[in-house]
């Protein structure tokens, strides 16, 4: 079974400052892999995804991903930070082959300091 | 990608009773899925919400608990039958809009307090 670990449950940047989240996923194949983004008291708006060919991937609002199969990993970048952006994000991994199950990571809360 | 509502967007409820949770889509979609996101936590798929048929649950999820109906392509409903405080939660659909597409979109979900 498929599985999503998220290390860090809050990071606190500075506005304008780069971010990481990271991400690693455990699956037998090549996973879909997607982070999505849950603002509060909203539900999650998809950043962005990734399914193959360019491992790394754009999404919107500056974020960008970049899949690596040697280290299972996902990890999320924004090379500057807005105060906009707290939030709490969600990485997830999608099984392959026509199977539709997402399983989520736990979460990491974006604190965004002025 | 869809645009998704729900209602009721939150409510407050006494143990025991029960609640139906409406999700609408704009266009017709492939599938359907409830999740349950608990508080302080990741998200928990409930089941497959499927068109004509039973739904398909999860790994302790029971259609006693949490019947499903998906009367159409762009219609879904969850009920969380016989509620108790455990059952707080924010309670999500999303939609896979066609069968080559594996990516899901959310609703703003609904968010539940059971007293």
């Amino acid at each position: 079974a498929q599985s999503v670990t998220q290390p860090d449950i809050h990071i606190t940047v500075s506005e304008g400052a780069s971010l990481e989240l990271r991400c690693n996923y455990s699956y037998g194949a090549t996973p879909y892999l997607f982070w999505y983004v849950q603002s509060p008291g909203q539900g999650l708006q998809l950043l962005l995804k990734y399914f193959s060919g360019d491992t790394l991937v754009q999404g919107i609002k500056g974020f960008e991903a970049e899949f690596k199969r040697s280290q299972s990993s996902f990890n999320l970048r924004k090379p500057s930070v807005h105060w906009s952006d707290a939030a709490e994000y969600f990485c997830a991994v999608g099984t392959t082959g026509g199977g539709n199950k997402l399983t989520f990571g736990t979460g990491t809360q974006l604190k965004v300091e002025l | 990608s869809a645009v998704i509502s729900q209602k009721p967007s939150r409510d407050i409820c006494q143990r025991g009773t029960s609640l139906t949770i409406q999700c609408q889509v704009d266009s017709q979609v492939t599938m359907m899925f409830w999740y349950r996101q608990q508080p302080g936590q990741s998200l928990t798929l409930i089941a497959t919400a499927n068109q004509g048929s039973e739904a398909t649950y999860e790994s302790g999820f029971v259609i006693d608990k949490f019947p499903i109906s998906r009367p159409n392509l762009t219609f879904s409903t969850l009920t969380v039958s016989n509620m108790s405080p455990e059952d707080s939660s924010i309670y999500l659909c999303s939609v896979k809009p066609r069968d080559y597409q594996e990516t899901q979109y959310f609703g703003p979900g609904t968010r539940l307090l059971v007293l």
